[in-house]
């Protein structure tokens, strides 16, 4: 079945980048998500992209998208203490049914 | 507009016991999820339904019974419960996307479930 890796911890300094990876297995996705879940709370979206994509910009959040190798990555600019929560990788091939990753808890030092 | 609702927040069960988790949502969605959430394992799905009367089996079913007798709620279900069900369980509904658009999920609060 499908698979969606994450690295599961980020530490990063208040002002920093942060770049959170992501690794899946299913060529027919369609579309890749990042969702946010904030301590205590559900998941939100935060961001996707389409397969036919490399890049997406989205104020301080720079999705980038390599098919070939199926990476997928979040760059954060500028980040802030209030980005600190678990970030969601996931993929969908269009159908409702999306597959979700292990998530990566970032932790912003100030 | 509440969005995904659930209900109760917490709960703490005795092995053996049996309990119902409640998900209500008011954005008309036909596609509903339950979903766990277990330290570094992500999220998994449990079941699932397409809309009102339907249900069907995700990735970790067993032990779980839903039922989607009205489009808005959809509910899990815990017939005998054991520790090994000790997670926090996690509700969402789906808008199915639009043009141009990919289908977005939307997830209520959570519900940490303790089985002893």
């Amino acid at each position: 079945g499908e698979d969606v890796e994450q690295s599961l911890f980020l530490s990063v300094r208040e002002g920093d980048s942060s770049v959170i990876n992501c690794t899946y297995t299913d060529s027919s996705s369609t579309y890749l998500y990042w969702y946010k879940q904030e301590p205590g709370a559900g998941l939100q979206l935060l961001t996707y992209i389409f397969s036919n994509m490399d890049m997406k910009q989205d104020q301080r959040l720079t999705v980038l998208l390599n098919k070939k190798d199926k990476h997928l990555s979040l760059r954060i600019a500028d980040t802030q203490t209030g980005d600190s929560a678990i970030y969601f990788c996931a993929e969908s091939g269009g159908y409702q049914k999306v597959t979700f990753g292990t998530g990566t808890k970032l932790q912003v030092i100030p | 507009n509440a969005g995904v609702t659930q209900t109760p927040k917490f709960r703490v069960l005795k092995t053996g016991q049996s309990m119902t988790l409640l998900c209500a949502q008011d954005m008309n969605h036909e596609y509903m999820y339950w979903y766990r959430q277990d330290p570094g394992m992500g999220l998994r799905l449990i079941h699932y339904s397409v809309g009102e009367g339907t249900t069907a089996k995700g990735e970790v079913p067993d032990g779980y019974n839903v039922s989607r007798l009205k489009k808005q709620n959809f509910l899990l279900g815990l017939e005998s419960a054991a520790p090994s069900q000790t997670s926090v369980y996690f509700c969402a509904s789906d808008d199915q996307g639009g043009e141009g658009r990919p289908d977005t999920q939307y997830f209520g609060p959570g519900t940490r479930l303790t089985v002893l």
